[in-house]
């Protein structure tokens, strides 16, 4: 099962200039969290933001969280190509009988140099 | 950081065989372990939750007498694919999340599997 929406799916950008991911959910969180992973390799983690946050920087990147719209936002900014990468989100989702962590569809970033 | 393994990276097998996948946490003890599959060019779909000592719990619509998934110790949780056919080729990742951090968890590197 996946959560919901990112958006967009796919992103194409000119090195140096900034980039803006989406994410939407649908239910109740404990945390999201935003991965990326290059064409055939496993994940990295990038950022965690709890349901109690409203926004956290790490570098040049910037994610925000809205819990009252479900959405959250990961922006890259100063991109370099070696941002060329998916990127997805992952949502903890509130415990009800089991753990569940449960990722968006992802956004495919180029950046061109 | 902490580290998640998986066992092996690569698989090619024959159709009809069963692959058995380990994923360990290799300095951290893990309460909970996720399996996931992730299709070329797509999002990684989670599969099934394992806790140690008890049986999985699998997503709608992954047979769990398919792809059986044992959590024996707090350290090792394996996914086997029975009779695999060409259509369970995937990549398969693991993630194990620390007990003593309950909201990290940590993905291995992934088992890319071909059946032919």
């Amino acid at each position: 099962s996946q959560q919901g929406e990112e958006d967009p799916q796919a992103l194409s950008i000119q090195e140096g200039e900034n980039a803006t991911m989406n994410c939407s959910y649908k239910t109740s969180i404990n945390n999201l969290q935003w991965y990326r992973q290059n064409s055939g390799r496993g994940l990295v983690h990038l950022i965690l933001i709890r349901s109690n946050e409203r926004e956290k920087h790490s570098g040049r990147l910037r994610v925000t969280l809205d819990t009252s719209k479900k959405s959250s936002s990961l922006l890259i900014t100063a991109s370099r190509a070696a941002d060329t990468a998916s990127y997805f989100c992952a949502t903890d989702e509130v415990k009800t009988s089991y753990d569940k962590v449960i990722f968006g569809p992802g956004t495919s970033l180029s950046v061109i140099p | 950081g902490a580290v998640v393994s998986q066992h092996p990276s690569r698989v090619i097998c024959k159709s009809g065989t069963s692959v058995k996948i380990e994923c360990r946490s290799l300095d951290f003890q893990a309460t909970t372990m996720f399996w996931y599959r992730q299709f070329p060019k797509q999002s990684l779909m989670l599969m099934a939750t394992s806790n140690e000592g008890s049986k999985a719990t699998y997503e709608q619509g992954v047979e769990k007498d398919k792809f059986l998934i044992n959590h024996a110790s707090l350290t090792l949780s394996t996914l086997t694919v029975t009779s695999a056919h060409p259509e369970d080729s995937s990549f398969y990742i693991c993630s194990a999340r620390d007990r003593r951090i309950q909201e990290t968890q940590y993905f291995g590197p992934g088992t890319r599997l071909l059946v032919l």
